[in-house]
């Protein structure tokens, strides 16, 4: 049972022009994501993150945002550069200190120069 | 600081065989998991280890065990190896209460 949904396998986007990866869930328990993105060669990276209380997270290029009531997140990408060509983790988590991260299958972004 | 450290980075095996794949976290990092990676499958949560106890354990079978040391190191171990097992399998350690974790690089293992 997958609880932690990427559905596009992959995405292509002009350079400059945003980038928005979708991810869906169905632990409601969950009150913790995550982004996490992945050169070949090279383990994930930790991108951005957003709690439960919140709806939107920034970080400079990076927006996350959260729909509880849909149980959906997305992550957009203004403006989109070729070196943010990579694959795309959605992750969360419950409270409690047992937690563990569940991942997504990932997605793969393109970004055309 | 350094990174997350996983030994070997690269290996080849034969079915049946047995591998033990290692992990050094950050300094400072009590925390260690680790994940399997396949083609379209995402990142498989396999156990999670703090202060040398297996706090969490994914849904894989029992020829998948880890173990972790004193000093926050960790080990896993798969024996009688399938074809299947075949993946990037990853590391990631974080601090106590944490929920970012940090990961190797990893190992890729590949069984013939």
């Amino acid at each position: 049972d997958q609880q932690v949904k990427q559905n596009s396998p992959s995405l292509s986007v002009q350079e400059g022009r945003i980038s928005i990866l979708n991810c869906d869930y169905t632990n409601s328990m969950f009150d913790y994501f995550l982004w996490y993105k992945k050169y070949p060669a090279e383990g994930p990276t930790f991108l951005i993150s957003i709690s439960s209380i919140k709806d939107k997270n920034e970080d400079g290029r990076f927006t996350v945002f959260l729909n509880k009531s849909a149980k959906h997140l997305s992550l957009h990408i203004v403006p989109s550069q070729p070196g943010d060509s990579a694959v795309y983790f959605c992750a969360a988590s419950a409270s409690g200190a047992n937690s563990k991260l569940t991942f997504g299958k990932g997605i793969t972004l393109s970004v055309r120069p | 600081k350094a990174g997350v450290t996983q030994t070997p980075r690269y290996l080849i095996k034969t079915r049946g065989q047995q591998v033990t794949l290692s992990c050094s976290p950050i300094s400072g990092h009590r925390s260690v998991s680790w994940y399997q990676q396949t083609p379209g499958q995402g990142l498989q949560f396999l156990f999670e280890y703090f202060s040398e106890t297996q706090r969490n354990k994914g849904n894989f079978p029992g020829r998948f065990s880890g173990r972790q040391f004193s000093n926050s190191r960790s080990e896993m171990n798969v024996s009688t190896l399938e074809l299947g097992d075949s993946a990037l399998y990853l590391c990631a350690s974080s601090l106590a209460g944490s929920n970012v974790l940090t990961f190797g690089a990893g190992s890729r293992l590949t069984v013939l």
